[in-house]
């Protein structure tokens, strides 16, 4: 009955790979994010996605490339990883017209 | 940039104590959200706000839209040990727009 998921839910890794992150709900709804969580626990947004168009795009940089395949699915890839990579990864889901997000438990990315 | 910044930090209380904390932003929103982040998880929405003034309330949880638009704040009523956490508010960076900030957090932590 899990409404966001994450995977993996730990993910470490050396500098210079290039990894992704997958996110799926199962809650019906268009909209979906991506979100950076630091070690100071500051909470930023990245991407959004709203029916499998990219709506948001923060300064992020173009390592970083999210994927809709469809509504349901967010993924996130990164590319050619830097150890200020290193965070939590939290995806989100929100119905159309309203505020509340529902989170995923975040993907801890540790990078070496 | 747009700052929303939360006061306290952190803090430790007693159990059954009352807490208060608040949000303050340098600009006027009109939508106010606290949400709470659990170790390990994601954060969960605990009371959205949309009018100057407006006060409300989910369990012991009672949250108000400041009436300069620019600050909201959150009490939570006799503490009990799983109010432990990062509270959060938040609040769309546009009117109108489903583009998030987040606050900076307040952690709390209760002593039984």
């Amino acid at each position: 009955d899990t409404a966001v998921s994450q995977t993996p839910k730990y993910l470490v890794t050396q500098m210079g790979n290039d990894k992704s992150i997958k996110c799926e709900q199962n809650l019906g709804h268009d909209t979906m994010y991506w979100y950076k969580q630091d070690s100071k626990k500051f909470l930023k947004i990245m991407f959004s996605y709203n029916n499998k168009e990219l709506i948001i795009n923060e300064t992020v940089p173009n390592r970083f490339s999210p994927k809709s395949p469809d509504k349901a699915h967010l993924n996130l890839h990164i590319n050619s990883l830097e150890l200020g990579d290193s965070a939590v990864y939290f995806c989100a889901s929100r119905p159309t017209g309203v505020n509340e997000q529902f989170f995923g438990p975040g993907t801890r990315l540790t990078v070496l | 940039g747009q700052q929303l910044n939360q006061s306290p930090q952190s803090m430790f209380i007693q159990e059954g104590e009352d807490v208060s904390m608040n949000c303050t932003s340098s600009s006027i929103f009109n939508t106010w959200l606290w949400y709470k982040q659990d170790p390990g998880e994601g954060p969960v929405l605990l009371i959205a706000l949309y009018k100057a003034g407006e006060l409300t309330s989910n369990g012991r949880l009672t949250a108000q839209f400041g009436i300069t638009r620019k600050d909201s704040f959150l009490n939570i009523s006799a503490s009990i040990p799983s109010d432990v956490g990062i509270y959060f508010c938040a609040g769309p960076y546009t009117s109108g727009t489903y583009k998030y900030i987040f606050g900076t957090g307040t952690r709390l932590k209760v002593l039984a």
